[in-house]
């Protein structure tokens, strides 16, 4: 059974950082591309950012590029996503996601329960 | 960027009724779209991928149509269980964007 878990949410100033981690069990983490998906309070989904399956290829949404990085380590299967500069409009709820095929790192299927992040002073 | 848009934006129906959203993109994206479920507080739900195949598990009840802008989700016989939100996503092109959603209530 696939399984996602996200970590790292929390309370941070604007301008801040965090790192958002994502850990995957129940299938092989190393095949597949992954994804982060968000979600601001009672708003609709937002794709944020895509990372292939051997991290080298990544794809961001115009609306994070140079603030946030996506990476990942494939010996611990888990998924990052390190935010910058962080904004009061950042804020939401975080998921990651497995995609369907390999091949298409925009195309979710499993979904963490995600994790909130809170930009206010 | 494809803009995807969504209508109705909410509904309501009586169970059993047949229910039918629809989902169109500013461009071609062949069947390049999915299909989520998304209760309260829940992470989404894959139903439909590639415009018309149903995910693993999935009631067959849900089914998806549609190829190149326009597209159809419909619930054959609502069932309480099915309110939630649903949003339709082109994976044609990054960014991978949703549509706006749609609310899905029972009458």
């Amino acid at each position: 059974e696939v399984q996602l878990v996200e970590s790292g949410g929390g309370l941070v100033q604007p301008g801040g950082s965090l790192r958002l981690s994502c850990a995957a069990s129940g299938f092989t983490f190393s095949d597949y591309a992954m994804t982060w998906v968000r979600q601001a309070p009672g708003k609709g989904l937002e794709w944020v950012s895509s990372i292939s399956e051997s991290g080298g290829d990544t794809y961001y949404a115009d609306s994070v590029k140079g603030r946030f990085t996506i990476s990942r380590d494939n010996s611990k299967n888990t998924l990052y996503l390190q935010m910058n500069s962080l904004r009061v409009e950042d804020t939401a709820v975080y998921f990651c996601a497995k995609v369907i095929y390999n091949w298409n790192p925009i195309s979710p299927h499993y979904w963490g329960p995600g994790t909130l992040v809170t930009v206010s002073s | 960027d494809i803009q995807m848009t969504q209508s109705p934006s909410s509904l309501s129906a009586s169970v059993g009724d047949r229910v039918a959203i629809t989902c169109q993109a500013s461009q071609d994206i062949s069947n390049s779209l999915n299909w989520y479920q998304q209760k309260p507080g829940k992470a989404p739900k894959l139903l439909i991928y590639d415009a018309y195949y149903l995910a693993t598990g999935v009631p067959s009840r849900f089914s998806g149509s549609g190829s190149g802008t326009d597209f159809t989700f419909t619930i054959s016989s609502l069932q309480p269980e099915d309110i939630a939100t649903y949003y339709c996503q082109q994976h044609d092109n990054v960014p991978g964007t949703f549509g706006p959603g749609t609310n899905v209530d029972i009458k």
